[in-house]
């Protein structure tokens, strides 16, 4: 069965300071990996997808997220924070079928 | 006006009503999907349409019924819920063999 690990659930970070949320999937073939972005009382947005391809994808708002096949990550980094990113992280696995499996999401709080 | 659209974004109800959760997308997209977030508990899903047949059912309790009566409208009609139903009910759709999920605002349900 696929799963989705995102082993912080809460990261404090200093406006301007680099960001990196992990990411561990388990699957059992070539996985479609993507990370949503949820602002309170709102829905998810994807920020990026990997289907296959170059290991590195970029995505909206500066974020940028590497697949590692060897470590099973797809985590996702931004060189700088701005306090409009303070929200919910959810990474997601798929695999060419209708059903996605959502990790427990990461909370990024962002300080002055 | 966005992707994916849910009718209404809150939502109180008592135990013995009856109400209708609706959602909307405009995105040309054949598969639609229910999820259920609950605060701390990873996204649920509950149900998927594709292709206006229900293709999956995650053990939802039956006072939840959804309704697909095309490939752009879902409903998920409500009776007799229980106060641990109250949750964030997010709606999504995607093209069908392809995972990448677009997702409405949600509806906050508040079961009194």
């Amino acid at each position: 069965a696929q799963s989705v690990t995102q082993p912080d659930i809460h990261i404090t970070v200093s406006e301007g300071a680099s960001l990196e949320l992990r990411c561990n999937y388990s699957y059992g073939a070539t996985p479609y990996l993507f990370w949503y972005v949820q602002s309170p009382g709102q829905g998810l947005q994807l920020l990026l997808k990997y289907f296959s391809g170059d290991t590195l994808v970029q995505g909206i708002k500066g974020f940028e997220a590497e697949f590692k096949r060897s470590q099973s990550s797809f985590n996702l980094r931004k060189p700088s924070v701005h306090w409009s990113d303070a929200a919910e992280y959810f990474c997601a696995v798929g695999g060419g079928n209708e059903k996605l499996t959502f990790g427990t999401g990461t909370r990024l709080t962002i300080i002055p | 006006e966005t992707g994916v659209t849910q009718t209404p974004r809150h939502l109180v109800m008592g135990m013995t009503n009856k109400k209708s959760l609706k959602c909307e997308q405009h995105l040309g997209h054949n598969a639609m999907y229910w999820y259920k977030q609950s605060a701390k508990k990873p996204l649920e899903l509950m149900f998927v349409y594709s292709l206006e047949e229900r293709v999956e059912n995650n053990s939802v309790p039956s006072r939840f019924s959804p309704e697909c009566p095309n490939s752009s409208h879902l409903f998920l009609h409500l009776h007799t819920l229980q106060p641990e139903d109250s949750a964030l009910y997010l709606c999504a759709s995607s093209q069908a063999r392809r995972t990448e999920a677009f997702f409405g605002q949600g509806t906050r349900l508040t079961v009194v």
